[in-house]
């Protein structure tokens, strides 16, 4: 089983739509999440944290699941935009160091 | 601030060529990553280093792929010989050590270098 994993896509939804990515991980134990957001050809940049109570910037929802290991990201009234590869970001704290683990990444496309 | 900051952007090789690509992480981040992303692949982890000591390596591919960072500052990682399926974007990234005490820390990435063997 991978370490972090995610759905790759891609994901098609029309302007305005909502949608919602999982991203699963392995280790118990992991204590930093995050969703980074990478646009073609460019690198990947942090697009929010993912915290325990869950965390919300305008239309962007993200949500931490423990129990599950998983974490989410919604995305309200998706926008042409928002089109772009979603990465799943976990770190661990391994004897003295961070350990940072991407995930496989969602495609989204959204469309006119 | 400076940002993480990679060298060259672009580089366009022979197969059997050597080619060296250097990161400069944000100034006093213990973790620099190196990552790499093949054409329609997702990104791979290469390996890390903690301050100047390589911490993982399990994701280099073969011996071709030697990485160093001297001193804890920038790193290198040099492809010799090339073939063509090293062509891909090669990233860097850098992150605060946990020794600061923050544990929710991001990794900042640079823009990367493009490798295109031929």
């Amino acid at each position: 089983r991978k370490e972090v994993e995610q759905d790759p896509g891609p994901f098609n939804v029309p302007e305005g739509a909502t949608v919602a990515f999982n991203c699963t991980y392995s280790n118990s134990a992991s204590q930093s999440f995050f969703w980074y957001r990478q646009d073609c050809r460019k690198e990947p940049k942090l697009l929010m944290s993912v915290y325990s109570s869950g965390n919300e910037d305008g239309r962007f929802t993200a949500q931490l699941n423990r129990a599950s290991q998983y974490i989410s990201l919604l995305i309200r009234d998706s926008k042409l935009s928002d089109s772009a590869t979603y990465l799943c970001v976990v770190i661990d704290s391994l004897r003295g160091y961070q350990k940072v683990t991407f995930g496989t990444g969602t495609k989204l496309q959204v469309i006119p | 601030e400076a940002g993480v900051t990679q060298f060259p952007s672009h580089s366009v090789i022979e197969k059997g060529q050597t080619v060296t690509l250097r990161c400069d992480p944000i100034s006093g981040h213990d973790n620099l990553y190196w990552y790499r992303r093949v054409m329609g692949k997702e990104i791979k982890f290469l390996l890390h280093f903690v301050k100047e000591s390589k911490q993982d390596e399990s994701g280099m591919p073969n011996n071709r792929f030697l990485a160093e960072r001297t001193g804890g500052t920038y790193s290198t990682l040099k492809v010799q010989p090339a073939e063509l399926e090293d062509s891909g974007v090669y990233f860097c990234a850098s992150s605060q050590g946990v020794s600061t005490g923050r544990l929710n820390t991001e990794a900042f990435f640079g823009q990367g270098t493009r490798l295109t063997v031929v």
